[in-house]
C-alpha cells in the first residue's frame, strides 16, 4: 500500500494523558499537513511541514500540541495533558512537491481520539 | 475574518439527477479544493482549481474568481455518489493554510 497511514487509527485516553500520532505519508512527498475534524464540522488546518520544517502553525494549535518531523518522512503529533475537548478525528494529509497551483493532497484514514 | 460557505448543508436526490454544490468565499484565494468523504471518514481529494472548470467523469468543477464562488456538479447521480462534499481554500501566496467549508451531506435515493 502506498498511501497516506496513520497509526493508530483509534484512541480512547483519559483526561489528562498524553497521546502521540504517527502520520507516514507517500515516500516521495514532500509535503505533510496535519488536521482535526470535530463531528459534523469540516477538518480544521493544524500545522504544514515542507520536509523537516515546520512554516505554519494555527492559532488551534496550543501549547498542549507539538508536531514534528525529524527526517522529513514520517510525522507525529503529539497531545500532552488531553482535555475532552481534543476528542476528535486527526488527519493527516501529503502531496509532492511542485507548482502551488497544480498539487492534489492525499489524506490517511484518520486517528480517532477519544478523551474520557 | 476569512471564511468559506458551502450550500446546500443536506441534499437528497434521485439517482439520475444533476446536482450542484456551491462553496462561497469571502477574500481572494489561490487555490480551491473539492474534496469527498465517505462514511468512516475517508477523504479523497476530487479537484484542485484556481480558475476556469476542470472535467473528471460525472465530476465538473467551476470557479469563478470575481464572484469569489465555485460549483461541483454531478452528472447522472448514483447511490455511490452519496458522501459528504468539502469545499476548501488557500487564501494567499503566502499562507499553506487551508480553511474547509462545513461540507454538503449527499444522498442519492435509487
Amino acid at each position: 500500500d502506498t498511501g497516506v497511514s496513520q497509526d493508530p487509527r483509534h484512541k480512547i485516553t483519559k483526561r489528562g494523558q498524553n497521546v502521540t500520532f504517527r502520520c507516514d505519508p507517500i515516500s516521495e512527498h514532500n509535503r505533510l499537513y496535519w488536521y482535526r475534524q470535530t463531528l459534523g464540522q469540516g477538518p480544521e488546518f493544524l500545522t504544514y511541514f515542507q520536509n523537516e520544517a515546520q512554516l505554519e502553525k494555527s492559532r488551534l494549535l496550543s501549547d498542549r500540541f507539538s508536531a514534528e518531523r525529524p527526517k522529513g518522512s514520517f510525522s507525529t503529533l503529539e497531545i500532552q495533558r488531553t482535555e475532552q475537548g481534543d476528542s476528535a478525528m486527526y488527519l493527516c494529509a501529503s502531496f509532492p512537491t511542485g507548482g502551488r497551483t497544480t498539487n492534489e493532497q492525499f489524506f490517511g484514514p484518520g486517528t480517532r481520539l477519544t478523551v474520557l | 475574518k476569512n471564511e468559506v460557505e458551502q450550500s446546500p448543508q443536506n441534499l437528497t436526490a434521485q439517482e439520475g439527477e444533476f446536482i450542484t454544490i456551491n462553496c462561497s468565499y469571502s477574500v481572494g484565494i489561490s487555490a480551491l479544493h473539492w474534496l469527498q468523504q465517505h462514511p468512516g471518514g475517508g477523504i479523497v481529494s476530487l479537484f484542485m482549481l484556481s480558475s476556469g472548470k476542470k472535467k473528471h467523469g460525472r465530476l465538473i468543477a467551476t470557479i469563478n474568481i470575481q464572484e469569489k464562488h465555485s460549483s461541483l456538479h454531478i452528472t447522472a447521480s448514483h447511490p455511490r455518489d452519496s458522501a459528504v462534499y468539502i469545499c476548501a481554500v488557500r487564501w494567499g501566496a503566502g499562507s499553506y493554510q487551508l480553511t474547509f467549508g462545513k461540507g454538503t451531506k449527499l444522498s442519492v435515493i435509487p
